[in-house]
C-alpha cells in the first residue's frame, strides 16, 4: 500500500514549456486535490476532483489544467510554464468527512 | 467564504514546557477542522480532527486540540514539548463540499 505517490519529485522548467504531474492513490479515494505551497501563504487549492471522470476549480485555477480518467490518477497540466508557477506542488486524496493524505510533493522551478 | 488564520508565523518554546499553536476558523454550517504538521522536504502529515462530540481532541504524537465554537477557534497544544515537534504546523477546515481551505502555517521552534 504505497498511498499516495507524486511523479516527478523535482523538474525545472523553462518559461513557455509544458509539463505534466502525475499523482496516484491506490486507497479507492473518491477525492483527490492539487495544491501550490509556496511560503507565508500555505496550501492553496489548484483543482479537486470529486470522483472519476470529474473536476472542479480551486482558489486558484488559472494556467493549470487537469485530467481524472481513471479513479486512482489525477493530473495537473501546465500548457505554459510561467515563473509565478515555481512552487512545491501536493497532491491528496481522500473520502467525505475524513482526513486528507498527502503525496510527498514536487518541487517545480521556472526559469 | 470559509477561510483559517494561524495569527502566529513562529512559536517558539523551550522543550519540556507546553505548547500553544493558535488557530481561528469562519466556516458556514459545522465546521470539519483539521490539523497538520509538515516536516522539511516532506508532505503533509495528519495530526487530529475535529468533526462533532467531545470540545477536546487527541490525536497522534500527544498533541491535542481544544475546539470553542463561540470564540470559533481550535488551537493545537501539547503539555510538554520536545524539540523533534519542531515543524510547520497547518490549520484546516473542509466546507461541505469536500474542499480543504488552510492556514498559512506556523513554525514551531522547540529548543532544548
Amino acid at each position: 500500500n504505497a498511498g499516495v505517490t507524486q511523479t516527478p519529485k523535482f523538474r525545472v522548467l523553462k518559461t513557455g514549456q509544458s509539463m505534466t504531474l502525475l499523482c496516484a492513490q491506490d486507497m479507492n479515494h473518491e477525492y483527490m486535490y492539487w495544491y501550490r505551497q509556496d511560503p507565508g501563504m500555505g496550501l492553496r487549492l489548484i483543482h479537486y476532483s470529486v470522483g472519476e471522470g470529474t473536476t472542479a476549480k480551486g482558489e486558484v485555477p488559472d494556467g493549470y489544467n487537469v485530467s481524472r480518467l481513471k479513479k486512482q490518477n489525477f493530473l495537473l497540466g501546465l500548457e505554459s510554464a510561467a515563473p509565478s508557477q515555481t512552487s512545491v506542488y501536493f497532491c491528496a486524496s481522500g473520502e467525505t468527512g475524513l482526513r486528507e493524505y498527502f503525496g510527498p510533493g514536487t518541487r517545480l522551478t521556472v526559469t | 467564504a470559509q477561510s483559517v488564520a494561524q495569527p502566529e508565523d513562529q512559536v517558539n518554546v523551550a522543550e519540556g514546557n507546553p505548547l500553544t499553536v493558535k488557530c481561528t476558523y469562519s466556516v458556514s454550517g459545522n465546521p470539519y477542522l483539521f490539523w497538520y504538521v509538515q516536516y522539511p522536504n516532506r508532505g503533509l502529515q495528519f495530526l487530529l480532527k475535529y468533526i462533532t462530540g467531545d470540545n477536546l481532541v487527541k490525536g497522534s504524537y500527544g498533541f491535542e486540540a481544544e475546539f470553542n465554537k463561540s470564540q470559533t477557534s481550535f488551537h493545537l497544544k501539547k503539555p510538554s514539548a520536545l524539540v523533534s515537534d519542531s515543524a510547520l504546523y497547518f490549520c484546516a477546515v473542509r466546507d461541505i463540499f469536500n474542499k480543504f481551505y488552510f492556514g498559512s502555517g506556523t513554525k514551531l521552534n522547540v529548543k532544548p
